[in-house]
């Protein structure tokens, strides 16, 4: 079964800084990766997706993440941090073989530090 | 374009109440899901339907939960008699297909407290 773990319950950076946000997944075929933002009292947002196309993955406001299939990875970066980035970020999985269910980490908090 | 639709945003209701959420999709959506979010936790997905058939409900409390989607637009999804562990957000999505690389589209949320 597909599993995903996000490393680091909270992250802090500095307002200009660079943002990495750690995502493993575990899929024992090729996956679809995502990375979905939750700001205060809203639902998520779609940052991101992997379909298996290009390995680099550009988002919106930014974002970017990699697909590296050798060390099962899916890490959203951002050169540099703005203080409208502090929210709540969440990185997913699905395959065929769980149906295409979307299994979601348990999400990492970003703060951004004036 | 509208977005996905919930009512209501926030409900307190003591244990053993019952309590029921609306979900509005996106116009021409077929898919919905509802998924259960726990302080702390990702979302977690309690059932999808596809049109008004249910394609998965393998995570939902059956003894307690019940979610319906009469003519395969809107969504009720109800909890009868509800626990202390209930409380959560629950979190209504829609997308257009269940295809695989379809996104879903979320609605803001219920935020559900059981006292």
């Amino acid at each position: 079964a597909q599993s995903v773990t996000q490393l680091g319950s909270h992250v802090s950076v500095s307002e200009g800084a660079l943002v990495l946000l750690r995502c493993n997944y575990s899929s024992s075929v090729p996956p679809y990766l995502f990375w979905y933002v939750q700001y205060p009292n809203q639902g998520l947002q779609l940052l991101l997706k992997y379909t298996s196309a290009a390995t680099l993955v550009k988002g919106i406001n930014g974002f970017e993440a990699e697909f590296k299939k050798s060390e099962t990875s899916f890490h959203l970066t951002k050169p540099s941090a703005h203080m409208s980035d502090a929210a709540e970020y969440f990185c997913a999985v699905s395959d065929r073989t769980g149906g295409f269910k979307t299994i979601f980490g348990a999400g990492t908090r970003l703060f951004v530090k004036a | 374009e509208a977005g996905v639709a919930q009512s209501p945003r926030y409900k307190i209701i003591e244990k053993r109440q019952s309590v029921a959420f609306w979900c509005n999709p996106i116009s021409g959506h077929a898919t919905l899901y509802w998924y259960q979010q726990i302080l702390g936790q990702g979302p977690k997905l309690l059932i999808q339907f596809q049109n008004n058939g249910v394609v998965d409900d393998s995570q939902l409390p059956k003894d307690r939960f019940s979610a319906e989607r009469l003519k395969g637009v809107d969504s009720t999804l109800k909890i009868q008699p509800a626990k202390l562990e209930d409380s959560a957000v629950y979190l209504c999505a829609s997308s257009f297909s269940d295809g695989d690389t379809y996104e879903q589209y979320f609605g803001p949320g219920t935020r559900l407290t059981v006292t």
